[in-house]
C-alpha cells in the first residue's frame, strides 16, 4: 500500500465555520507534512510531524492547527478561515524523519471559504 | 536553506518531440533531489529521485534527469513527448540531515501541440 489518504476531496466553508481535513497512510512512514497550493503555485510547507511531533511551523497562522493522533494519522483542524485560504491542502509522508526522503502525496482537499 | 530554480515558467513542444526541463539548486552539499508531475486538481506523482551513486537516474514514464554537481543542475528530459505528458512539472530539493523541508520550485507547466 503506497497510498496516502486525504478525506474529504473537496470542503466549502464558512469562514466561522470549524472543520477537519484528515490523512492517513499506512506505509509505516515517520514524518507526515501538511501543504498548502495556491492556483499555478507550488506546494508551500506548513507543518512537518516527526514520530508524531510536530517538528517544523512555517509560521502558519493559528487558524490552523495540526494534529497527529498516531503515526498514521494526521489531522488539520481549521476554525475563522479567510477566503484567501482557498487552495489545495496537501498531505504527504515519507520514511525518516531525519532526513527529506521521497514523500509521497495524497489527492488533496479542495478547500473553498465563503 | 536549500532552494530550488526553476527558469521556464511555461513550455510548449509537439507530440513526438523531446523535452527538457530545467531545475537549478541551492544547497551546502549534495542535497536530495527529486521531479514531480501534477496534473489539474490532483496531487504530486514522483516521477523520479536522485540521492547518491549514478548522476543519471531513471523515472517512469520514459523520464530521466541528470545531476550536474558543477552547475548545480537536476534537469528533466524525456527523447518523445506524448500527448498525456501535458501538466505541471516539479522539482524538489530536500536536505539529507536534520530536517525534512523539502522545497519546490515555482514549476514548468508542459503543453504539448498535437
Amino acid at each position: 500500500d503506497t497510498e496516502v489518504t486525504q478525506t474529504p476531496k473537496h470542503l466549502v466553508m464558512g469562514m466561522t465555520n470549524k472543520k477537519s481535513l484528515k490523512c492517513e497512510q499506512h506505509m509505516g512512514h515517520r514524518a507526515m507534512y501538511w501543504y498548502k497550493q495556491k492556483a499555478k503555485k507550488p506546494p508551500e510547507l506548513m507543518f512537518v510531524y516527526s514520530y508524531e511531533k510536530l517538528s517544523i511551523n512555517e509560521s502558519v497562522p493559528s487558524r490552523f492547527s495540526p494534529e497527529c493522533p498516531n503515526s498514521s494519522l494526521l489531522n488539520l483542524h481549521l476554525h475563522a478561515l479567510q477566503p484567501e485560504d482557498s487552495a489545495l491542502y496537501l498531505c504527504a509522508s515519507s520514511q525518516d524523519p531525519g532526513e527529506s526522503t521521497e514523500a509521497f502525496f495524497g489527492q488533496g482537499t479542495r478547500l473553498t471559504v465563503v | 536553506a536549500q532552494s530550488v530554480t526553476q527558469p521556464d515558467i511555461h513550455i510548449t513542444v509537439s507530440e513526438g518531440a523531446s523535452l527538457e526541463l530545467r531545475c537549478n539548486y541551492s544547497y551546502g552539499a549534495t542535497p536530495y533531489l527529486f521531479w514531480y508531475v501534477q496534473s489539474p486538481g490532483q496531487g504530486l506523482q514522483l516521477l523520479l529521485k536522485y540521492f547518491s551513486g549514478d548522476t543519471l537516474v531513471q523515472g517512469i514514464k520514459g523520464f530521466e534527469a541528470e545531476f550536474k554537481r558543477s552547475q548545480s543542475s537536476f534537469n528533466l528530459r524525456k527523447p518523445s513527448v506524448h500527448w498525456s505528458d501535458a501538466a505541471e512539472y516539479f522539482c524538489a530539493v530536500g536536505a539529507r540531515t536534520g530536517n525534512n523541508d523539502m522545497r519546490f520550485g515555482a514549476g514548468t507547466r508542459l503543453t504539448v501541440k498535437p
